[in-house]
């Protein structure tokens, strides 16, 4: 069965503290990984898409990376603006057709 | 340009009734996709719609359908609403239907059955 799994449930961390969200998955024909962010009562915002092993991808404080089984989310000198909820998704071809398949999510809380 | 915009924000309805909500995606984005999120299962995938036809529908009872219109709005119905059926449904637009530049989310409309 295709399946995201995200870990932490949740992190957290102090102003500047560096630290890693992990997505591991297990599904047939991956087109592509995303990481997306959420606050409380808003819809998920995107940040990252990755297609292949060895991948990297920036942003602000933001890297991911991909290998053939799991996609990490480095959060470097973190500040409380980054509290939030990080998503991971798959997209995947299941059964002929492309549907994305999200994890449950790390809630990140970055204290001052 | 304008972000994905579904209406209403909150709804509450009884069991039993059905209600209908709606999505209109970034202007050009030919696909729409619906998800049901809810503390306990996350992000569950509802259906994609490319260019008026159901492309995808994921594990979800008859109760829960959906169309899409030649200008690409999207609107879900369910009927017969559940107590489980209380969830945030979000809707998502991609231009290429693949999400190869990330799908958009809406905020989302907050439905409670009571």
């Amino acid at each position: 069965e295709d399946q995201v799994t995200q870990s932490p449930e949740a992190l957290r961390l102090q102003e500047g503290e560096s630290s890693s969200l992990n997505c591991s998955y297990t599904v047939s024909g991956l087109r592509g990984l995303f990481w997306y962010r959420q606050d409380p009562g808003k819809g998920p915002e995107f940040l990252f898409t990755l297609y292949s092993a060895g991948e990297e991808k920036e942003k602000e404080r933001l890297k991911a990376t991909l290998t053939k089984k799991e996609s990490f989310l480095h959060i470097t000198a973190p500040k409380p603006e980054d509290s939030a909820t990080y998503l991971c998704a798959v997209q995947a071809v299941i059964q002929g057709a492309q549907k994305l398949v999200f994890g449950q999510g790390t809630r990140l809380t970055i204290n001052p | 340009k304008a972000g994905v915009t579904q209406t209403p924000r909150y709804l509450i309805k009884t069991r039993g009734q059905q209600v209908t909500l709606s999505c209109s995606p970034i202007s050009g984005h030919r696909s729409v996709s619906w998800y049901q999120q809810t503390p306990g299962q996350g992000l569950q995938f509802l259906f994609e719609y490319f260019s008026e036809t159901q492309r995808n529908k994921g594990n979800f009872p008859g109760r829960f359908s959906g169309r899409q219109f030649s200008n690409s709005r999207s609107e879900m119905n369910v009927s017969t609403l559940e107590l489980g059926d209380s969830a945030l449904y979000l809707c998502a637009s991609s231009g290429t239907g693949t999400g190869n530049n990330g799908y958009t989310f809406g905020s989302g409309t907050r439905l409670t059955v009571v």
